[in-house]
């Protein structure tokens, strides 16, 4: 596709619940980015690929959040027993190499009630 | 942690007039980037300057970049209600010590630009 894809725009669960948020990167970009987004703060870094490894996950907040890239192409971040402050906005990157420009995709947008 | 700090955290000001946002940051860098936000959605990239450059322009963005200081500024001048975001500098840090080159936000200067 043209641009950075995120699926679902929105999402809704339940506390406890398990989630899974997809990321289209852009075709031939190796890193890829997930960063989490609160009201009124900056993007949070959460995890970073290059290629199908994770070259940097140090900022996972705790062991229920997950990534993967098995192909070096699309993205998933998993949640497992989802909690209200998980709700956020989160977003995901694309960038041709290291040291370039990123590209994000408009994010999608957990609410755990 | 959040390695950039903009300042201001907000800013209002008239169509028009010039809009001034800095960054400061704390450890070596690769790049330094400006982004900017609307909305709270995706963010769009505006700017790269290298840690070698001092100065780059692209329309009516100039950014400057001091790496002895550690500092950045986004200028952009004849602002319009349409400049109305948020603003980010993101810094691509150096690797060291087994870190990578992942791309740090700051906390982001809110501008809006009255008609």
């Amino acid at each position: 596709g043209a641009g950075v894809s995120q699926t679902p725009s929105n999402k809704v669960t339940e506390k406890g619940k398990y989630v899974e948020l997809r990321c289209d990167p852009i075709s031939g970009h190796t890193a890829l980015y997930w960063y989490r987004q609160s009201l009124g703060q900056g993007p949070e870094f959460l995890i970073y690929f290059q290629g199908t490894g994770a070259a940097d996950d140090s900022g996972l907040p705790n062991d229920r959040f997950f990534a993967v890239r098995p192909e070096g192409s699309v993205s998933t971040l998993k949640i497992q027993r989802t909690e209200r402050g998980d709700s956020a906005v989160y977003l995901c990157a694309s960038s041709l190499t290291d040291n370039t420009e990123a590209f994000f995709g408009q994010g999608t947008r957990l609410t755990v009630v | 942690s959040q390695q950039g700090e903009e300042d201001p955290q907000a800013l209002s000001i008239q169509e028009g007039e010039n809009a001034t946002m800095n960054c400061s940051y704390k450890t070596s860098i690769n790049n330094l980037q400006w982004y900017r936000q609307n909305s709270g959605r995706g963010l769009v990239h505006l700017i790269l300057i290298r840690s070698n450059e001092r100065e780059k322009h692209s329309g009516r963005l100039r950014v400057t970049l001091d790496t002895s200081k550690k500092s950045s500024s986004l200028l952009i001048t004849a602002s319009r209600a349409a400049d109305t975001a948020s603003y980010f500098c993101a810094t691509a840090l150096t690797p060291t010590q087994g870190g990578s080159e992942k791309l740090v936000f700051g906390k982001g200067t809110k501008l809006t630009v009255n008609p």
